[in-house]
């Protein structure tokens, strides 16, 4: 079963700090994947990366950014917070290819922005 | 802009009845079609996918349907239970790119 792992769980910010929110995968996979979800939006890419070194920007990556330091660590941070940031942000590793093609996400981060 | 989208937002069957969630999409490179529950207070978790290499996909109740002309792809749940009250995704990649997400189908199955 693949694992994934968020830190810290939940998370209050204050606007203009700095927030960094890490993901750990155990499973060797090569891509990583950083979500928000907000009602009516579902789940928004922000940046992905498809190894050690390399970041995506995804469909909102304004106001943040990404870190792959190796192939377990995916770090999302938030230089300057703002309370539209406020969000559930889920991580999720996966690989492209073959049939089965399955994203494995961790528990989620809760952040409030006050 | 969305690349999947979703529909409807949320829905409400009785046990037993067939609940149809349907989503489109515009970009034609896309070549796998997943589907993901996510049950309150819990993450996203993989519930059946299609390749486009056929158009339809089973596994006990779920089935999706796959249009590739339309862009077009659904999912029936057959003899909903109650346990299946949950918000359903759809998503599309390439493997060129990340998965997309649609905004969610809450469903609700009333006993």
């Amino acid at each position: 079963e693949a694992a994934v792992t968020q830190s810290p769980r939940n998370k209050v910010a204050v606007t203009g700090g700095k927030v960094t929110l890490s993901c750990n995968q155990t499973n060797n996979h090569n891509n990583m994947y950083w979500y928000r979800q907000d009602t009516g939006h579902g789940l928004r890419l922000i940046h992905y990366s498809y190894g050690a070194g390399s970041t995506e920007k995804g469909d909102i990556p304004d106001g943040y950014k990404a870190s792959r330091p190796s192939q377990e660590n995916f770090s999302l941070i938030l230089e300057l917070a703002t309370p539209s940031q406020t969000s559930v942000y889920f991580c999720a590793s996966g690989d492209a290819g073959g049939y089965q093609d399955t994203q494995y996400f961790g528990p989620g981060t809760r952040l409030l922005v006050l | 802009q969305q690349q999947v989208r979703q529909s409807p937002q949320s829905l409400t069957v009785w046990e037993g009845e067939t609940a149809i969630l349907n989503c489109s999409y515009e970009d034609s490179t896309f070549d796998y079609f997943p589907w993901y529950h996510q049950f309150p207070g819990e993450s996203p978790a993989l519930l059946i996918a299609i390749r486009p290499v056929s158009n339809k996909k089973e596994d006990g109740r779920f089935t999706i349907f796959f249009n590739k002309r339309e862009k077009k792809f659904s999912l029936h749940i057959a003899d909903s239970q109650p346990g299946d009250s949950a918000t359903y995704f759809c998503a599309a990649r390439n493997n060129n790119n990340a998965p997309r997400f649609g905004a969610g189908t809450k469903l609700s199955v009333k006993p």
